[in-house]
C-alpha cells in the first residue's frame, strides 16, 4: 500500500517555542493530506485539512493561527505548532489517501511541551 | 452532524471469536472503514465497505448495513497481538474526504 512517512516521531520542546512536523506521501501525490490530534485514550479528532495550493481549511475550534499549516507541493505537508504551551502535548498524526477506499497515516508524532 | 458510537472496551480470550459493532448517524456517507490502533502507534487499515454485506479478509470481516447505520468487524482465532483498540470511521460525501472517528473499541485478549 501506499506510504505517508511523518517526522519526528517525538519531539520535547520547551513552552513557547514552535514545533514543525512534516507529513510526506512517498510513492503517490495527495492533494490532499489530513492532521489529525490524539489525547491519551481518546480517539483521532480531525484538526484540518491541508490542501495544496491553498488555504488549509480548520475544524471549529482549531486556531489556524497557533497551528500553522503549509500544503507547498503535492508530497509534503508541514504543521507547525507555534509558541507551544504543555497542553499541545498530543499525539498528532497526518493521513493521506491514495484513492476514495483507504486513507494512510503517518506514524504520529508525540509532542511534549515542558 | 456527526455521531459514531461503538462500546469503549471488550475482552475476549485466545482463539476466541469477537465482534465489535458500530452504528452511525452521519450527514454524508462514502464508506466505513475499521483502523487497529496500538498504543502509542498510529492506525492501521483494516477494512473498508461501501456496500451492503460482509467484506472477509483473512481472520478479520467487516459487515455493513446501510439501511440500519450499522457495522460490525468480527476477529476470528484472536490471538494476544489482536489486543488494540479497534477504530470504526466514516468517510464523508466525496472520496477524497475525511474521516469521522468513533472513539474506539479498547480490545483485551487474555490467555
Amino acid at each position: 500500500g501506499a506510504v505517508v512517512s511523518q517526522h519526528p516521531s517525538r519531539v520535547i520542546c520547551k513552552s513557547g517555542t514552535s514545533v514543525k512536523i512534516e507529513c510526506r506521501s512517498l510513492d503517490f501525490q495527495a492533494t490532499t493530506m489530513f492532521w489529525y490530534r490524539q489525547f491519551p485514550k481518546q480517539s483521532l479528532m480531525l484538526m484540518a485539512t491541508s490542501n495544496e495550493g491553498s488555504k488549509a481549511t480548520y475544524e471549529q475550534g482549531v486556531e489556524k493561527d497557533k497551528f500553522l499549516i503549509n500544503h507547498a507541493s503535492l508530497t509534503l505537508s508541514t504543521l507547525t505548532v507555534t509558541s507551544a504551551h504543555p497542553e499541545d502535548s498530543s499525539f498528532y498524526i497526518c493521513s493521506a489517501k491514495d484513492r476514495p477506499t483507504e486513507a494512510f497515516f503517518g506514524q504520529g508524532t508525540r509532542l511534549t511541551v515542558v | 452532524g456527526q455521531n459514531i458510537d461503538q462500546p469503549t472496551e471488550m475482552t475476549a480470550t485466545e482463539g476466541a471469536i469477537v465482534q465489535i459493532n458500530c452504528t452511525y448517524q452521519t450527514s454524508g456517507f462514502n464508506g466505513l472503514f475499521w483502523y487497529q490502533q496500538h498504543a502509542g502507534e498510529a492506525p492501521t487499515f483494516l477494512s473498508y465497505n461501501v456496500l451492503d454485506g460482509l467484506e472477509e479478509k483473512g481472520r478479520f470481516s467487516s459487515f455493513l448495513s446501510r439501511s440500519k447505520g450499522y457495522s460490525y468487524l468480527l476477529l476470528k482465532e484472536l490471538q494476544m497481538k489482536d489486543s488494540a483498540s479497534y477504530l470504526c470511521a466514516v468517510g464523508g460525501n466525496s472520496g477524497y474526504s475525511t474521516l469521522t472517528f468513533g472513539k474506539g473499541t479498547m480490545l483485551l485478549v487474555s490467555p
